[in-house]
């Protein structure tokens, strides 16, 4: 079984700084990791994924994460956020060789971007 | 691609009644997820198609919920004489073929049972 753990359950940030969200993971396979953002009243709409290779994952909007086999951590980053990032982001993992690939997600973290 | 469509959007209903929602995939997509998602948390698997079969189901689904997908394309989520704790946003997902596709996910049905 997978478990996904998301250590801020919310992050306040000002708007154009720096925002980090943690993740961690723990899972006797292989999996892929992916980071899902969900506005209000909206599904979930995915920012990026790491599937292999190099560890820096680029996704939408700015956003960027690093897979850190080591320490089971997928955390999420952006330089500067803006008011429009204010929203709900969930981790996620698929164990990689699981016929079902149901997606595991952690419990969320809600960013609020102030001016 | 219209993307994942979900209906209704909400629905309210009293504690003992039926309801039944819709998820329509994105048309090629030919596995088919629904997810709930109780309010504060992370969205939680409840079963999973491939095209008309049913191939997995969590504990969490119990025998007041039923799922199909008759004829591989839309699918229905039918919750019976329905509780308090089943008050819940339904999210339904789809994607394709390969296991390194994205599954992408329909807006939700929020229900509220009073």
């Amino acid at each position: 079984a997978q478990s996904v753990t998301q250590l801020d359950s919310q992050v306040p940030v000002f708007e154009e700084a720096p925002v980090e969200l943690r993740c961690n993971y723990s899972s006797s396979v292989s999996v892929y990791l992916f980071w899902y953002v969900q506005y209000p009243n909206q599904g979930l709409q995915l920012l990026l994924k790491y599937l292999s290779g190099s560890t820096l994952v680029k996704g939408i909007n700015g956003f960027e994460a690093e897979f850190n086999k080591s320490q089971t951590s997928f955390h999420l980053r952006k330089p500067s956020v803006h008011i429009s990032d204010t929203a709900e982001y969930f981790c996620a993992v698929i164990p990689i060789k699981a016929a079902g690939n149901k997606l595991t997600f952690g419990g969320g973290t809600r960013v609020l971007v102030k001016p | 691609d219209t993307g994942v469509s979900q209906n209704p959007r909400h629905k309210i209903t009293k504690r003992g009644q039926n309801v039944t929602f819709r998820c329509d995939p994105i048309s090629e997509h030919n596995r088919l997820y629904w997810y709930r998602q109780t309010l504060g948390q992370g969205p939680e698997f409840l079963t999973y198609f491939q095209n008309e079969a049913q191939l997995e189901k969590s504990r969490l689904l119990s025998d007041r919920f039923s799922a199909e997908r008759p004829k591989g394309s839309f699918s229905t989520l039918e919750i019976q004489r329905t509780e308090q704790g089943d008050s819940a946003m339904y999210l339904c997902a789809s994607r394709g073929g390969t296991s390194t596709d994205t599954q992408y996910f329909g807006p939700g049905t929020r229900l509220t049972v009073l």
